[in-house]
């Protein structure tokens, strides 16, 4: 059974940082390329990044390049996204979504609060 | 990357039938045949509902098919049922660089 499971949000303050994580287990997790997509408060779905199976190819949506970098450790079968200089606009759960030319699975998300 | 449009709401009373649209652009709805479809209940993870256009996974009900034409994608859910009521959002592949744009959902309400 394909797994993801995010973890690492929290409340932050503004222009701080913060690492989430996504554990995948049930699948070849080096063999996907994986994205991170956001969801902020009551509003619709956005993606954030994705990278490459072997970590060569990142790319990003405009509003979070240079803030955050995208990153995986195939070996722990781990995908990263890096978030610095935050800003209140980034308030969003985060999900970790496993890629096929669709987005086919999803973790549960993980909240990311920026605030004073 | 503009989000793709679709309408903010529909509803439909139990067993009927209703479509979603959305609509891109030639570069992203118009030039892939890579369209999904999500269903996304409250407080939950989105899930897969329509892939490629028109496929399903394994496991969705075939009360939901989707097609394309032009720049144009849609969502058809038939004989519809209380637990269809959720938010869906379509995707649709934009090239590499920044490779998934979404619409903005649609609230589906099964009155």
């Amino acid at each position: 059974e394909v797994q993801l499971v995010e973890s690492g949000g929290g409340l932050v303050q503004p222009g701080g940082s913060l690492r989430l994580s996504c554990a995948a287990s049930g699948f070849t997790f080096s063999s996907y390329w994986m994205s991170w997509v956001r969801q902020a408060p009551g509003k619709g779905l956005e993606w954030v990044a994705n990278i490459k199976q072997d970590g060569s190819e990142k790319y990003y949506v405009d509003s979070v390049k240079g803030r955050f970098t995208i990153s995986r450790d195939n070996a722990k079968n781990s995908l990263y996204l890096q978030m610095n200089s935050l800003r209140a606009e980034d308030t969003a759960v985060y999900y970790c979504a496993r890629e096929a030319w669709h987005l086919d699975y999803w973790g549960q998300g993980t909240l990311v609060t920026v605030s004073s | 990357q503009s989000a793709l449009t679709q309408p903010a709401s529909v509803s439909g009373s139990p067993g009927q039938s209703i479509t979603i649209s959305c609509t891109g652009t030639s570069s992203d709805v118009g030039s892939y045949n890579l369209v999904s479809w999500y269903q996304q209940h409250p407080g939950k993870a989105p899930k897969l509902m329509i892939y490629e256009g028109s496929k399903r996974p394994s496991g969705v009900s075939n009360r939901f098919s989707g097609s394309k034409s032009g720049n144009t994608a849609s969502l058809t859910i038939s004989g519809l049922q209380a637990e269809d009521e959720a938010d869906y959002y379509c995707c649709s592949y934009a090239g590499s660089s920044t490779p998934w744009v979404f619409g903005g959902g649609t609230k589906l309400t099964v009155l």
